[in-house]
């Protein structure tokens, strides 16, 4: 079965310090998919990135950045100099085939707040 | 603009009464999936649906009911089965063949609350 845990259910930052927030997943298969996603308090999650288990190249995109290490089986989001406007739940998500689809298993959330 | 549309974006109900929460999509997108979002608990898979006139059970599907009959639209029913019905729900859809990576895009959500 698959699962993901994201251990930090609430964080607190000052603007311009830089925040980690943690995933941890559980998975047999060796093809599978890793998704980051924001949610605003407008409710609508949003997109930020997707990593294949094949490939476990960092990525950095702005003040983001993403570390999947497959042998801890963690995918970790940076967020460098956060900005109030950083401040939503934030998801890890794992997907992979189960049943003739893409089985999507999201961990609880984290709830960034930064403080101006 | 594409997207998905959730209709109402708030809903009060009296205990005893079913809902129908409304999800359109413009994406061209195959599969459909409706989410239940609690405090502390994530997005939980309640139904969905990977063709029209098809879908399964996810998770949690008990005192739900939806219906697929057209490609741009996939409504939920609460019925009065459901026991805690009083949640976030939020509808996502998917590419379903071609490179289908589970990516999901969803709507804005439905706040459901049963007075």
């Amino acid at each position: 079965a698959q699962k993901v845990t994201q251990a930090q259910t609430e964080i607190s930052v000052v603007e311009k310090e830089d925040v980690t927030l943690d995933c941890v997943y559980e998975t047999r298969d060796t093809t599978y998919y890793l998704f980051w996603y924001k949610q605003p308090p407008s409710g609508e999650l949003v997109f930020l990135i997707r990593r294949n288990s094949f490939d476990e190249q960092n990525e950095i995109s702005g003040r983001y950045s993403w570390n999947f290490q497959k042998s801890t089986s963690s995918f970790n989001f940076t967020i460098t100099a956060s900005q109030v406007v950083d401040s939503a739940v934030y998801f890890c998500a794992l997907s992979e085939r189960a049943g003739g689809y893409q089985k999507v298993t999201f961990g609880i959330g984290t709830k960034l707040q930064v403080i101006p | 603009d594409g997207g998905i549309t959730q209709s109402p974006k708030y809903l009060f109900r009296k205990e005893g009464q079913n809902v129908t929460l409304s999800c359109e999509q413009n994406l061209n997108h195959d599969a459909m999936y409706w989410y239940r979002q609690d405090p502390g608990q994530g997005l939980r898979l309640i139904y969905y649906s990977q063709i029209v006139n098809d879908f399964q059970k996810g998770d949690i599907a008990e005192g739900y009911s939806v219906s697929r009959e057209k490609k741009e639209s996939f409504p939920l029913t609460v019925t009065s089965a459901q026991k805690n019905p009083t949640a976030f729900y939020l509808c996502a859809s998917s590419m379903r063949t071609g490179g289908n990576t589970g990516e999901l895009f969803f709507g804005e959500g439905s706040r459901l609350t049963v007075l």
